[in-house]
């Protein structure tokens, strides 16, 4: 069974740094493209980023909002996917979630699939 | 980006009515369009994908359709479960964009 169990959620001050990770287990991890997508309180959920699997270039993407401030990494020896954020702004308070992205059933679309519960990263002063 | 319009934000429904939300994309996504259904304090599900393929153990009250720039996702009886928010997501692109939800209430 597919679980991902986020962590490293808190309390930061703005202009502060943050890494998250994210746990995986019962799937290939190296064949995955792994996404982060967030939501503030009350609010919609925003894509954050993603790594491409090694096979497909292992590449890093991200959203506008958080270039140059957030970094996705992943450990294969250990099946865990990172998201280092650093310059921490009051606007990046949300849950955040990792997520497989994957091709639905015979099709050529991905989606995103949240097995995890999220954890939250409050920035505050 | 791909900005995506969802309509209505909200709706207040009865159980048993027939229930339909539009998201409309900012530019020619083929089928490439999710919806997902999220309920307060749980991570969102995917209810289907490629705008009208329904994920293994939905409901098939739920159906999708659309294609380009408008799609629509529909409830044919609403149930008590089904009270919750509900998001467009297109996977057309890079940087993948959602909707901002529609939350169904009870009337």
């Amino acid at each position: 069974e597919v679980q991902l169990v986020e962590s490293g959620g808190g309390l930061v001050e703005p202009g502060g740094s943050l890494r998250l990770s994210c746990a995986a287990s019962g799937f290939t991890f190296t064949n995955a493209w792994m996404s982060w997508v967030r939501q503030a309180p009350g609010k919609g959920l925003e894509w954050v980023g993603r790594l491409k699997s090694k096979t497909d270039g292992g590449t890093p993407d991200y959203a506008t909002p958080v270039k140059g401030r957030f970094t996705i990494s992943g450990d294969d020896s250990k099946n865990t996917l990172y998201l280092q954020m650093n310059s921490l702004k009051i606007e990046d308070t949300a849950i955040y979630y990792c997520s497989t992205e994957d091709f639905g059933h015979h099709s050529n679309t991905r989606i995103f699939d949240f097995r995890g519960q999220g954890t939250l990263v409050t920035v505050s002063s | 980006d791909i900005q995506m319009t969802q309509s209505p934000s909200s709706l207040s429904a009865s159980v048993g009515d027939r229930v339909t939300v539009t998201c409309r994309t900012s530019q020619f996504i083929s089928n490439y369009l999710n919806w997902y259904q999220q309920k307060p304090g749980s991570a969102p599900k995917v209810l289907i994908y490629a705008a009208y393929t329904l994920q293994s153990g939905v409901p098939s009250r739920f159906s999708g359709g659309g294609s380009g720039t408008d799609f629509t996702l529909t409830i044919s009886s609403l149930q008590p479960e089904d009270f919750a928010t509900y998001y467009c997501q297109q996977s057309y692109s890079s940087p993948r964009t959602f909707g901002q939800g529609t939350k169904v209430e009870i009337k």
